[in-house]
């Protein structure tokens, strides 16, 4: 079993306010690392695909930086806004499998 | 419009009978993969599939079983040899086995074994 771990395990924010949380995943066989927004009734949504050590991306205000060497990512959310709320999902792939997180449950408080 | 379909929604079932779980894909993807959520957990990993006519077991297997005769379809079967079968469960697809595309999920199936 591949661990995948994230924390926190939740967080508030008050909106407006900017906030990281990271995935930390095993560093040897490293292929890829995914992350996803699973918001409440709906499927999970891919944010980023991150295959290179130093790779960042950014869509919008949501950025995401990957160190394969020391195995972990951060995901960063700039000026949190209440559509943001959701549960954010890292998932790491070795080979041909893909395991995730448990996730963290952000929640963002007008 | 493309996309991943499981079905039914919500299912109930009494214990001692298998119960298969529908997930089809019109997204012509390889890949194929089955996950389980318990309540206060992550996405376990039940079974996956690279191919046609090949699937591999995930880190929670026991218990179920897969097949894939189509490319289009990866139906779940949870047997009665599934110990605690109650809980939400997830199909995805990705268009490369390996990891490096993105995975595409379904809605879900939420299955209750009274």
């Amino acid at each position: 079993i591949l661990n995948v771990e994230q924390s926190p395990q939740s967080l508030h924010v008050q909106e407006g306010d900017s906030t990281n949380f990271t995935c930390s995943f095993p560093s040897s066989n490293f292929y890829a690392l995914h992350w996803y927004r699973w918001e409440t009734a709906k499927s999970p949504e891919a944010l980023f695909v991150m295959t290179l050590n130093g790779d960042e991306k950014k869509k919008g205000r949501i950025s995401a930086t990957l160190n394969t060497k020391e195995g972990y990512s951060y995901l960063y959310i700039k000026g949190s806004q209440p559509e943001d709320s959701a549960t954010y999902l890292c998932a790491f792939s070795n080979d041909y499998k893909l395991s995730f997180g448990a996730g963290t449950t952000v929640t963002v408080r007008a | 419009d493309g996309g991943i379909t499981q079905s039914p929604k919500y299912l109930f079932r009494k214990e001692g009978q298998n119960v298969t779980l529908s997930c089809e894909q019109n997204l012509n993807h390889d890949a194929m993969y089955w996950y389980r959520q318990d309540p206060g957990q992550g996405l376990r990993l039940i079974y996956y599939s690279q191919i046609v006519n090949d699937f591999q077991k995930g880190d929670i297997a026991e218990g179920y079983s897969v097949s894939r005769e189509k490319k289009e379809s990866f139906p779940l079967t949870v047997t009665s040899a599934q110990k605690n079968p109650t809980a939400f469960y997830l199909c995805a697809s990705s268009f490369s086995s390996g990891g490096g595309t993105e995975a595409f999920f379904g809605q879900g199936t939420r299955l209750t074994v009274v």
